[in-house]
């Protein structure tokens, strides 16, 4: 069936240390696989993205890695900061027009 | 500015009542989507519109309705017929149905509580 998983569900880190966030996806079809990020209060917005042709992706302190094999794809924060306090979601399409998103990782980045 | 407009932010309705949410879009986009979160279930589709006067049950659109009869505007019906309304209710917009060629563009949220 259509399904994303992606742990943990809460993470807790240090300013300044690496936080990873992890997702898994049933379909192996799937070629597209975009992370959101929600604060408080407002709607999910799309921070990066990864297509199945590369193996990784990075742009400035976050990047994505994607093994098309074991069906998984993660999110790197490096030095993190107060304003990465937010909660993340993975997402994967099973189709061509529908998004099924993980259940979301709410991330601490304490002082 | 662009963007996806959503009204009311808060919403209070009794049981048995039906609630329509506004969902107001000024990008230009085809296609649009309504979302439901619910704490540690992420967000479930309920239903999505590729283009006017067509739209598409997602995965929990029983007792849910929408219309589409404008390509800006994506209003959501909750009837009395949805066992568990309270949640916080997201809509979304994209460039053109296919998603894999470009991402969702989401409003800031409406947040239905039944009493």
């Amino acid at each position: 069936g259509e399904n994303v998983e992606q742990h943990p569900s809460t993470l807790s880190v240090q300013e300044g240390d690496s936080a990873v966030i992890k997702c898994t996806y049933s379909d192996s079809a799937s070629n597209y696989f975009p992370w959101y990020k929600q604060e408080l209060g407002k709607g999910p917005q799309l921070i990066i993205d990864i297509r199945s042709n590369v193996g990784e992706k990075k742009d400035q302190r976050i990047a994505v890695t994607l093994n098309k094999t074991a069906k998984h794809f993660s999110l790197h924060i490096t030095e993190t900061q107060p304003e990465d306090s937010a909660v993340y979601f993975c997402a994967a399409p099973f189709t061509a027009s529908k998004l099924t998103f993980g259940t979301g990782t709410r991330l601490q980045v304490t002082l | 500015d662009g963007g996806i407009t959503q009204s009311p932010k808060y919403l209070f309705r009794k049981e048995g009542q039906n609630v329509t949410l506004s969902c107001e879009q000024n990008l230009n986009h085809d296609a649009m989507y309504w979302y439901r979160q619910d704490p540690g279930q992420g967000l479930r589709l309920i239903y999505y519109s590729q283009i006017v006067n067509d739209f598409q049950k997602g995965d929990i659109a029983e007792g849910y309705s929408v219309s589409r009869e404008k390509k800006e505007s994506f209003p959501l019906t909750v009837t009395s017929a949805q066992k568990n309304p309270t949640a916080f209710y997201l809509c979304a917009s994209s460039i053109e149905a296919n998603i894999f060629r470009g991402e969702l563009f989401f409003g800031e949220g409406s947040r239905l509580t039944v009493l």
